[in-house]
């Protein structure tokens, strides 16, 4: 699986759009994008995933670039409660696809 | 519905003590999977099931360390002879999805259970 890089930790005001990057320079054509969050004290949620198009669902929206090297999660209106570590994993389609690699995320702190 | 459910949700053993963690996962749920998740890092994989079928368990540390799923169903992940360095959060996910594409890489987790070792 394709290695991301994503910043160690990032602030956001409460309301306003986190935008929260990740890098995947190395993905290949049949890789898709994941992310995921994981609470203090709990197990990690999924929140959206993505191959090449953008995809948008109630919680974010995942903006690929075009040559999918890179992505972006967007939660649009941050509440106290996003405050979580974010986890951008790329992951094979297909066979041995079930392992989730994640590395140590970017801790999102929402603050009031 | 009910989540993934995980017992007990902190356990502190004696150094070669045997401890069984339980997994109830979401119900119909094919796929089981265990996660190792030591402090400040990222989850690890252990090992998959598909139904009662334990397909993967490449990310096992050690022979001491055992899961089964019998029913396909619970999931118990049973480690022996526990060591300091097993102290982690042991995380259980599952996913109703058995085959490619992105379905199985959609899991839904349990809250975990963190071992202490001492």
């Amino acid at each position: 699986d394709a290695k991301t890089t994503q910043p160690t930790s990032m602030d956001c005001a409460e309301g306003r759009a986190a935008n929260l990057p990740c890098n995947h320079s190395t993905i290949s054509g049949n890789e898709y994008v994941y992310w995921y969050r994981q609470i203090h004290s709990q197990g990690p949620q999924y929140i959206i995933h993505g191959l090449k198009n953008n995809e948008t669902n109630e919680m974010a929206s995942l903006i690929i670039t075009e040559d999918r090297k890179s992505s972006t999660l967007i939660l649009p209106h941050a509440t106290l409660r996003d405050t979580a570590v974010y986890y951008c994993i790329v992951s094979l389609s297909g066979g041995s696809n079930y392992k989730l690699t994640f590395g140590k995320g970017t801790l999102l702190t929402v603050n009031p | 519905g009910a989540g993934v459910s995980q017992s007990p949700r902190y356990k502190v053993a004696k150094r070669g003590q045997d401890v069984a963690l339980r997994c109830d996962p979401i119900s119909g749920h094919v796929s089981l999977f265990w996660y190792q998740q030591a402090l400040g890092q990222g989850p690890e994989f252990l090992t998959y099931f598909q139904n009662e079928a334990q397909l993967d368990k490449s990310g096992l540390p050690s022979d001491r360390f055992f899961a089964e799923r019998p029913e396909g169903s619970v999931s118990t992940l049973k480690i022996q002879r526990t060591q300091q360095e097993d102290s982690a959060v042991y995380l259980c996910a599952s996913s109703p999805s058995s085959s490619g594409g992105a379905g199985r890489n959609i899991q839904y987790f349990g809250a975990g259970t963190r071992l202490s070792v001492l």
